[in-house]
């Protein structure tokens, strides 16, 4: 299985401001997700993070709120932009294992706004 | 879309006795679906998955079974201990694990 490392695991953060989330993984991997999961919710996708173009954003979720890089096979980070108290998730990473095709997640970036 | 209903949202049982999950699913061409666990503070964790050419698959005191033609597939935990307690989350996708649609969790608690 890929180990994943998320930085921040979790941060406080006030309305108006942005965060960077990153996203390391120990091997390469195809594909990589970021997911988002509200408190108490289940987990919704953002969008898939693309190496070297545009990441592929489900219906709801915009690049200019969450824009994303995936410079390589191994890193990808997500900003979340223009923070407000409704963006207060933990925000997951998550690789499609290279060989298994199971999907594997870290262990989140907790976001409190105020 | 997908659309992935669970339930109990919440489950509480003696250590000991079995839990039951229960997820439907609404996509008939929807053929992999895992299950996660999720502990308090960490990322979920792929504990069992199943694919729609299997009716049932076992790992030791976890088990899925899956009935396609009713759309609904279930997660059953025997012997359960004070470490299963945790949220669980079922899923569905057609193909890979790319594209989940997740279920609302279960709160599963095993109490002493």
């Amino acid at each position: 299985s890929a180990v994943i490392s998320q930085k921040p695991s979790r941060d406080i953060c006030q309305r108006g401001t942005s965060l960077t989330i990153q996203c390391q993984v120990d091997s390469q991997v195809t594909m990589m997700f970021w997911y988002r999961q509200q408190p108490g919710q289940s987990l919704t996708l953002i969008a898939t993070a693309n190496q070297g173009s545009e990441a592929t954003y489900e219906s709801g979720f915009v690049i200019d709120k969450f824009p994303i890089s995936r410079p390589n096979l191994t890193f990808s980070t997500l900003t979340v932009s223009n923070m407000s108290p409704e963006d207060s998730s933990i925000y997951l990473c998550s690789v499609l294992g290279l060989y298994t095709g199971e999907l594997f997640f870290g262990e989140g970036s907790r976001l409190t706004v105020l | 879309g997908e659309n992935v209903e669970q339930h109990p949202s919440t489950l509480s049982v003696q250590e000991g006795d079995s839990a039951v999950i229960k997820c439907t699913y609404s996509d008939s061409a929807s053929n992999y679906f895992p299950w996660y666990k999720q502990e308090l503070g960490k990322g979920p964790q792929l504990i069992i998955d199943i694919r729609s050419n299997v009716g049932e698959k076992k790992d030791q005191r976890i088990a899925v079974t899956l009935n396609k033609t009713a759309k609904h597939f279930s997660l059953h935990i025997t012997e359960t201990q004070p470490e299963d307690s945790a949220v669980y989350f079922c899923a569905a996708s057609t193909g890979t694990a790319s594209k989940l649609t997740f279920g609302t969790g279960t709160r599963l608690q095993v109490t002493l």
